[in-house]
């Protein structure tokens, strides 16, 4: 049956803010990392990745932070809009092996 | 537009239905398609890794004889989770991942999911 009691971390914004999401991974051979969005009721988007020869990568309106010394990840969200609400996963993977592992996830809440 | 489509969206049926859902990818030929499962607030959890034109791998803990993998060709897998069960009622998530090329991995695209309820 499903689980209960589990509940994800939660990140809450006022509109027009700045974003900050972290991501803590366990694998120092991970070499491949990608962050996704999920909304209610539907499949993971892609927001963006970065590969371990980087620290940093920058796409539209989001950062992406790697830290590999204390295994740490961030995903930074500039002027924070109502259609960013949703769940932000991570995931990693080694280039040997193509199965992704997910973070726990965390919630954002952009208020009005 | 959709990179991997999934179908059906939400299956409502009755205990000890067979249910076949399946995973197109639309954009890239997929040697290498993966089954998720996901209960409500958490995370993503790997069910399966689905290999065309062999068998699927399956993560410690799920029955292979339960959910049914079929990778016929390199745009479509479908899963089926045979004489399905209330436990059996969760939120199903496919993936399709690009060729590897000498950039090395990419972005695993997804479905849109689907809700499966068994009565």
């Amino acid at each position: 049956g499903e689980s209960v009691g589990l509940h994800l971390p939660t990140l809450s914004v006022q509109e027009g803010d700045n974003s900050i999401i972290n991501c803590a991974y366990s694998n120092s051979a991970s070499d491949y990392f990608i962050w996704y969005k999920q909304e209610s009721g539907k499949g993971p988007q892609f927001i963006i990745d970065i590969r371990s020869n980087m620290d940093k990568r920058q796409g539209q309106r989001v950062t992406v932070l790697l830290n590999k010394t204390v295994k740490h990840l961030s995903l930074q969200i500039a002027a924070t809009q109502p259609g960013d609400s949703a769940v932000y996963f991570c995931a990693e993977n080694r280039q040997a092996a193509r199965q992704l592992t997910f973070g726990s996830g965390t919630q954002l809440t952009v208020l009005p | 537009g959709a990179v991997v489509s999934q179908h059906p969206s939400r299956v409502i049926c009755k205990s000890g239905t067979s249910v076949k859902i399946e995973c197109r990818s639309l954009d890239f030929q997929a040697t290498t398609m993966f089954w998720y499962r996901q209960f409500p607030k958490q995370s993503l959890m790997l069910m399966a890794t689905s290999n065309e034109g062999s068998k699927a791998t399956y993560e410690q803990g799920v029955e292979k004889d339960k959910f049914l993998i079929n990778h016929a060709s390199l745009t479509l897998s479908t899963l089926t989770v045979t004489s399905a069960h209330p436990e059996d009622s969760s939120f199903y998530i496919c993936s399709a991942a690009p060729p590897l090329t000498g950039l090395g991995n990419q972005p695993q695209h997804f479905g849109d999911g689907t809700r499966l309820s068994i009565l």
